[in-house]
């Protein structure tokens, strides 16, 4: 079974530029969030889907963060215009209900973002 | 806002002794507490969990226990490897994953 992918790996931009982060859950998840790390600081909840609906966006941080699930499928985390503080690590995580009926959450590899 | 505290944010142990790490959260409807374990270059995995309905779980060298009057939860590891160092990461959420909050990470390191 294949885990869940980010991309790119890596982004570097200049301030005021676009930046679109792309995940894809495990197959079958209907539930994926995002969240960013800054280093040395917590993993950071941004946004939590489940399907296609946004079921929790209280993480985000102002409107230049956009996310969409199109589908219910994959998720893309749009940036626009990018400033210097959005720098960090984009994690994406997948989880679907467990026999106990809890969601063990499946991390992709990240996405580092540095805006210069 | 909701928070979760974790402490210490570095630890370094011998090799073969153990490593507690505490974390305390602040949203009294928290009843899911996972761990994650991130090695240097890698994705966060969950290696422990508990849920508020127990005290304490043990899975080989790895135990967590919880106290929810308290609000405390911490995690144990017993006999360290040198292949235990990572930043280990606690978390609290809501039944169906809502609401997941992240402490700040400990990097634990093992000393060979």
């Amino acid at each position: 079974e294949a885990g869940v992918t980010q991309f790119p790996s890596h982004s570097v931009i200049e301030k005021g530029q676009t930046v679109t982060l792309r995940c894809d859950p495990i197959s079958g998840h209907d539930n994926l969030y995002w969240y960013r790390r800054v280093m040395g600081k917590e993993i950071k909840f941004l946004l939590h889907f489940v399907k296609e609906s946004k079921q929790d966006e209280s993480g985000m941080p102002n409107n230049r963060f956009l996310a969409e699930r199109t589908g219910g499928t994959y998720s893309t985390l749009k940036v626009q215009p990018a400033e210097l503080e959005d720098s960090g690590v984009y994690f994406c995580a997948s989880s679907q209900v467990s026999a106990g009926g809890f969601y063990e959450q499946y991390f992709g590899p990240g996405t580092r973002l540095t805006v210069t | 806002g909701e928070n979760v505290e974790q402490h210490p944010s570095t630890l370094s142990v011998q090799e073969g002794d153990s490593a507690v790490i505490k974390c305390t959260y602040s949203d009294s409807a928290s009843n899911y507490f996972p761990w994650y374990k991130q090695e240097l270059g890698k994705r966060p995995q969950l290696i422990i969990d508990i849920r508020s309905n127990v005290g304490e779980k043990k899975d080989q060298r790895i135990a967590v226990t919880l106290n929810k009057t308290a609000k405390h939860f911490s995690l144990h590891i017993t006999e360290t490897q040198p292949e235990d160092s990572a930043v280990y990461f606690c978390a609290a959420s809501h039944t169906g994953g809502f609401k997941t909050i992240f402490g700040a990470g400990t990097r634990l390191f093992v000393k060979a």
